[in-house]
């Protein structure tokens, strides 16, 4: 079975600063997808950014990119340029490439924006 | 706004009664899943449904069933309650052969 670890449960960052969430994910499969999903206060999980793990580049959107390492099993997100508005639970998030494509979620890394 | 919706939003129930939560997939998505978040079991697959068919089960209580209908929005039925029911429960859905699911906004079901 696959799993995903946050080993951050809380990190703080400054208005404008870069924070970087680490993510790690254990699996034998050689096709799946890797996802950031934010909840802020009104607990909608809103998807971030995705990875296909047959991708080398890693993916950018906006202010969010992440550093895939596809032998490591790790899969970090970066915030750059952060806004209050980032504040919120961050989730790790892997699926296989299957069609039976359930969502395995990590615990969780609470983001603080401080201004 | 995903697209995803899901009544009620809240719900408020007593031990032993049954309740029946609604999701409306975005339009084109066949696929549906739900999700329950709770605070010591954080945020757990429960089921898969595909153009109506079951396709994967998570650790969903056989209190617990689901079905997606022709129109293909689902329904998660939870009977019996007890008090550790209590959770936010959420409907995503997704375009077969792509990876990323879409989420509905929960509803915060409450067993007294």
């Amino acid at each position: 079975a696959q799993t995903v670890t946050q080993s951050q449960p809380e990190m703080s960052v400054q208005e404008a600063e870069t924070v970087t969430l680490s993510c790690t994910y254990d699996t034998s499969e050689s096709d799946y997808y890797l996802f950031w999903y934010k909840q802020p206060p009104s607990r909608q999980m809103i998807l971030v950014i995705r990875q296909e793990a047959y991708k080398q580049q890693n993916a950018t959107e906006n202010r969010f990119s992440v550093n895939f390492q596809k032998a490591a099993k790790s899969f970090s997100l970066k915030i750059s340029d952060s806004q209050l508005g980032d504040a919120a639970m961050y989730f790790c998030a892997y699926r296989s490439g299957g069609t039976a494509s359930k969502l395995t979620f990590g615990t969780g890394t609470r983001l603080q924006v401080t201004l | 706004d995903s697209g995803v919706t899901q009544t009620p939003k809240h719900l408020i129930t007593a031990t032993g009664q049954r309740v029946t939560l609604r999701c409306s997939p975005r339009s084109g998505d066949l696929s549906v899943y739900w999700y329950q978040q709770s605070l010591d079991q954080g945020l757990q697959f429960l089921i898969q449904y595909y153009n109506g068919e079951e396709r994967a089960k998570g650790n969903i209580l056989e209190r617990f069933s689901a079905q997606q209908f022709p129109d293909l929005h689902s329904e998660l039925n939870l009977s019996s309650l007890e008090l550790g029911d209590s959770a936010l429960y959420f409907c995503a859905s997704s375009t077969l052969g792509r990876g990323e699911q879409y989420f509905g906004p929960g509803t915060r079901l409450t067993v007294t």
